[in-house]
C-alpha cells in the first residue's frame, strides 16, 4: 500500500524567510510525486512533479522540491516567502492508477 | 487552465434526498475522478473512471455511485444523502502521459446536508 505523510498541519513563517514543508512517502514501486497548492475557495493547482528525470524539481512561483530516495522524502522549499504564498499545500503520490494525498499543510505568512 | 467545470457549485439539501453532482471536461481526457475534501483528511478518492462506462471504487465509495456515459461527463450520485456527506467535492481529470499522470482539478462543489 502507498501512503503520504505531511509533517505539520500548520506552518507559519515570516515574510522573506525560508519556507520548508515536509512530505514523506511510502511506495513499493518507484514513485511519481506531486505538490499541489490550494488557495481559499479554489481547486488544487499543480506546483511541481517528480517523475524520476531529476531529483531536484523546480516548480511555479519559486518553489522547488528535492526527491531523496534514502529518506523517502519530497520536501517543498522556497527561499523567500511572500504574502501570496499563504495557502494549503498537498503532497501526493501516484500509483495503482490513483493519487494518494497527504492531509495537507496550511502555510501562514507573518508580515 | 484545464477545461473542467462542476455543477452545481453550491448545494444545500436535506437528509434522505438524492443528489447528483456533475463534472464536465472539454479536454478529452480518458481518466476522471471524484474526491471529497474534509478538514484533517486531505482529499480522499470516492470513485474514478478510466473510460466510458468503466468505473472503479476509491477508498470512500460507500453511499456514492457514479456514471460515465460519454467522455466529457462524470456524474456523482448520493442516493440518499446523509449529514456525513457534507463536504467539498472535487472532480479531476488526467490522461496517459509519460512520467505519471498529473491530475487537473475542477473548482469544487460545496455540499451541505441538513
Amino acid at each position: 500500500a502507498q501512503s503520504v505523510t505531511q509533517l505539520g498541519s500548520h506552518v507559519s513563517v515570516s515574510e522573506g524567510a525560508l519556507v520548508l514543508l515536509r512530505c514523506n512517502y511510502s511506495s513499493s514501486v518507484p514513485p511519481y510525486l506531486f505538490w499541489y497548492v490550494q488557495y481559499p475557495n479554489q481547486g488544487l493547482q499543480l506546483l511541481l512533479k517528480y517523475t524520476s528525470a531529476a531529483t531536484l524539481v523546480k516548480g511555479i512561483n519559486g518553489f522547488e522540491a528535492e526527491f531523496k530516495k534514502s529518506e523517502t522524502s519530497f520536501h517543498l522549499t522556497k527561499p523567500s516567502a511572500h504574502m501570496s504564498d499563504a495557502a494549503e499545500y498537498f503532497c501526493a503520490l501516484f500509483g495503482n492508477e490513483k493519487l494518494t494525498f497527504g492531509t495537507g499543510t496550511r502555510l501562514t505568512i507573518i508580515p | 487552465d484545464a477545461g473542467i467545470t462542476q455543477s452545481p457549485r453550491h448545494k444545500v439539501t436535506e437528509t434522505g434526498t438524492p443528489v447528483t453532482l456533475r463534472c464536465h471536461q472539454t479536454e478529452n481526457h480518458r481518466y476522471m475522478y471524484w474526491y471529497r475534501q474534509d478538514p484533517g483528511h486531505g482529499l480522499r478518492l470516492i470513485h474514478y473512471s478510466y473510460g466510458v462506462k468503466d468505473t472503479d471504487k476509491g477508498e470512500v465509495s460507500d453511499g456514492y455511485s457514479v456514471s460515465r456515459s460519454k467522455t466529457e461527463d462524470f456524474l456523482l450520485t448520493l442516493e440518499s444523502a446523509t449529514s456525513s456527506q457534507t463536504s467539498v467535492y472535487f472532480c479531476a481529470i488526467s490522461d496517459v502521459v509519460a512520467g505519471g499522470r498529473e491530475q487537473f482539478f475542477g473548482p469544487g462543489t460545496r455540499l451541505t446536508v441538513l
